[in-house]
């Protein structure tokens, strides 16, 4: 019954060592995004894919890179992960106006 | 840039209790989103008001749209310790986009 599905639920990684988030939805939306949230705040948007056109926000570390190799799965890599990007990550997707999330991947970088 | 305001950012009110949470933006939205977001999940979208001056309710939430479009509120009657979560709200600019105010975090205490 799921919709948009991220995995793992709690990763947690070492200083400086690549890592890699996933994201799959039954939606069959062409739009999907991922969000980075720290504690209490909103989520801040790190980039979103239209289809196959990948969008970057100007903000957005080059520490942070996607994929999306098809309509249903779209990837976080995160280069060299500092103490700082220990967060909540969001992927949504869209098919119009309303956004549609997954329920997150906690990351804690040691 | 379009920047959206959220008062109170922390709200802790004691159960069957009403409250008003507002957004506030210099800029007019073509439509305004409401999402909940329960602790550890992602957010679920509860409602999109589309025209000024538009009223929708949710059982014991009533969403308002300002009359210019620039402002929502959301109120809550008798509140549930079911409804602690992060309320945020959002413009939508574009289709494939949506801008999220900071959040305020409801605490109902039993």
């Amino acid at each position: 019954d799921a919709m948009v599905i991220q995995n793992p639920r709690y990763q947690v990684t070492q200083f400086g060592k690549p890592v890699t988030l996933s994201c799959s939805q039954t939606l069959n939306h062409n739009v999907m995004y991922w969000y980075q949230q720290k504690s209490s705040q909103a989520p801040k948007l790190l980039f979103h894919y239209y289809d196959k056109d990948f969008n970057n926000e100007a903000d957005t570390p080059d520490n942070f890179q996607s994929r999306r190799p098809n309509t249903s799965f779209c990837f976080l890599d995160i280069r060299s992960p500092g103490l700082g990007d220990a967060a909540m990550y969001l992927c949504a997707t869209s098919g119009g106006y309303e956004q549609y999330f997954g329920p997150g991947t906690r990351l804690t970088v040691t | 840039t379009q920047l959206l305001e959220q008062s109170p950012q922390f709200l802790s009110i004691q159960e069957g209790e009403n409250l008003t949470v507002y957004c506030n933006s210099s800029s007019v939205f073509s439509s305004l989103q409401w999402y909940r977001q329960e602790p550890g999940e992602g957010p679920v979208l509860l409602v999109t008001v589309v025209t000024g001056g538009e009223v929708k309710k949710l059982k014991r939430l009533t969403f308002q749209f300002g009359d210019a479009r620039k402002d929502s509120s959301l109120h809550i009657t008798a509140a549930q310790p079911g409804d602690t979560g992060l309320y945020l709200c959002a413009g939508v600019p574009s289709p494939d986009k949506v801008i999220f105010g900071p959040g305020t975090s409801l605490s109902v205490i039993p």
